[in-house]
C-alpha cells in the first residue's frame, strides 16, 4: 500500500514563527501536492511538484514556499505564520498518468492540523 | 478555468435509504473525474475514478458514478447506505495537461441516522 506520512498531526505556533511541515511518500511518486483543508472550503491548492526541485504555483500560494530535494520529500513551509493560516494541511502523492492526462489516484497523508495564536 | 460544485453541502438520510450526492464540473473539454471520501479525524481516500472507458465505476463498498458529458455531471449514488457510510465526500476533476492537479469540490458530509 501507498503510505505518505506528515510530520506532525497537531501543531500550535505563534504569529510570526517559520514553520516547516513535512511530507514522505514511499511509492516513488512524480507528483508531490500540499492543500489547506478549511470547512465549507474543501480543498484548496496551495503548491504542487512533478519533479525534484520543479515546484508549481497552486491556487492560494501566498504566504507559503515549498521544497523538494529528494523525490519522497516535499515540504511547506511558512516563512512568517500568521493566524489566518490556521488550518488542516494535507499532503498527497500521485503517478503521473498518461491514460488520466497526467491525473490519477492521489494517495493522502493523515494531515496536520495547524493552530497559528 | 475549471471547477466543481456540488450542490449540497449537508445530506441526511436514514440507514438503509438510496442517497444521490451531486457533482457538476464546468469544462467541457477532456475531463477525469474522481470521488474521494474523508472519514472523521482521517485523510482523504479515493472511492472510485473515471479516466477513460465504461461511464459507469463502481467502487467496492457499493457505490457508483456515471460520467455524464452532456450534463457534465459525476454523481454519486448508493440504493442502500449504512451507517458506516458517515462521513465527507469530495468531488475532482482533472484536465488533460494539467500535470494531474485536481480541482476538488467543496465537500458533501453525509450523514446516515438509525
Amino acid at each position: 500500500d501507498v503510505k505518505v506520512t506528515q510530520s506532525s498531526r497537531y501543531l500550535v505556533k505563534r504569529t510570526g514563527e517559520k514553520v516547516f511541515l513535512e511530507c514522505v511518500q514511499d511509492m516513488d511518486h512524480e507528483n508531490m501536492f500540499w492543500y489547506r483543508q478549511d470547512p465549507g472550503l474543501g480543498l484548496r491548492l496551495i503548491y504542487f511538484s512533478y519533479d525534484v526541485k520543479m515546484k508549481e504555483k497552486g491556487d492560494i500560494p501566498e504566504g507559503y514556499s515549498v521544497s523538494r530535494e529528494k523525490k519522497e520529500r516535499f515540504s511547506l513551509i511558512l516563512e512568517s505564520a500568521s493566524t489566518n493560516q490556521t488550518s488542516m494541511y494535507l499532503c498527497a502523492s500521485s503517478l503521473w498518468s498518461h491514460a488520466g492526462g497526467g491525473a490519477d489516484t492521489q494517495y493522502f497523508g493523515p494531515g496536520t492540523r495547524l493552530t497559528v495564536l | 478555468a475549471q471547477s466543481v460544485t456540488q450542490l449540497d453541502s449537508q445530506v441526511p438520510v436514514f440507514e438503509e435509504a438510496p442517497v444521490e450526492l451531486r457533482c457538476n464540473y464546468s469544462s467541457s473539454v477532456s475531463v477525469y473525474l474522481f470521488w474521494y471520501v474523508q472519514y472523521p479525524n482521517q485523510g482523504l481516500q479515493l472511492l472510485l475514478k473515471y479516466l477513460s472507458g465504461s461511464t459507469l465505476v463502481e467502487s467496492i463498498n457499493g457505490f457508483e458514478a456515471e460520467f455524464n458529458k452532456s450534463q457534465t455531471s459525476f454523481h454519486l449514488r448508493k440504493p442502500s447506505v449504512h451507517i458506516s457510510d458517515t462521513a465527507e465526500y469530495f468531488c475532482a476533476v482533472s484536465e488533460g495537461g494539467s500535470q494531474g492537479n485536481l480541482i476538488f469540490g467543496k465537500g458533501t458530509k453525509l450523514s446516515v441516522k438509525p
